[in-house]
């Protein structure tokens, strides 16, 4: 089972909608977890932490599911500007903490 | 203003020749990485160091090497050694957790 997965998509969506990716991960001692934006030949960029209790800054909303060892998130009235590779990151706590990247999720959206 | 510095940001070299990546940041962060990423791939983990003088392998050390002399700076060597050394090279710095990287090295070999 690979460390990090997500469903590359794309996710083609119109402007206003509601999208949701998900991500799972395979280590369950895995602490800290985030996700990326990246825009296509750029660097990533961190859009948000994602913390047990589930979190949210703007339009955005990211959750956390020990149980079943999955992040998700949750982008309300789609922008044009949120047409990007969303990466899915977690720590992989190998000897000594580092962070494991999935190949990213990405999302088109169109007027 | 405060960041990560990668240079250059394209580099083309003939197959065979060592190069060299900088990368500086003036974060005062003491965790520093090196990460590639290929088309369709997640980024892969080369090096990384924790404090000045010590730095660990990653998942794709071979064919690389680097050097921490100085808390600000973590220069990357890709070496003859590694096989396919076309890619898009990131490197990154690091408060505690969370990576803020710099704008990446785009290296094609010829």
């Amino acid at each position: 089972r690979k460390e990090v997965e997500q469903d590359p998509g794309p996710f083609n969506v119109p402007e206003g909608a509601t999208v949701a990716f998900n991500c799972t991960y395979s280590n369950s001692a895995s602490q800290s977890f985030f996700w990326y934006r990246q825009d296509c030949r750029k660097e990533p960029k961190l859009l948000m932490s994602v913390y047990s209790s589930g979190n949210e800054d703007g339009r955005f909303t990211a959750q956390l599911n020990r149980a079943s060892q999955y992040i998700s998130l949750l982008i309300r009235d789609s922008k044009l500007s949120d047409s990007a590779t969303y990466l899915c990151v977690v720590d992989s706590y190998s000897g000594y903490s580092t962070l494991t990247f999935g190949k990213g999720t990405m999302l088109l959206v169109s007027p | 203003d405060g960041g990560i510095t990668q240079s250059p940001k394209y580099l083309f070299r003939k197959e065979g020749q060592n190069v060299t990546l900088s990368c500086e940041q003036n974060l005062n962060h003491d965790a520093m990485y090196w990460y590639r990423q290929d088309p369709g791939q997640g980024l892969r983990l080369i090096y990384y160091s924790q404090i000045v003088n010590d730095f660990q392998k990653g998942d794709i050390a071979e064919g690389y090497s680097v050097s921490r002399e100085k808390k600000e700076s973590f220069p990357l060597t890709v070496t003859s050694a590694q096989k396919n050394p076309t890619a898009f090279y990131l490197c990154a710095s690091s408060p505690s957790r969370e990576l803020f990287f710099g704008e990446g090295s785009r290296l094609t070999v010829l």
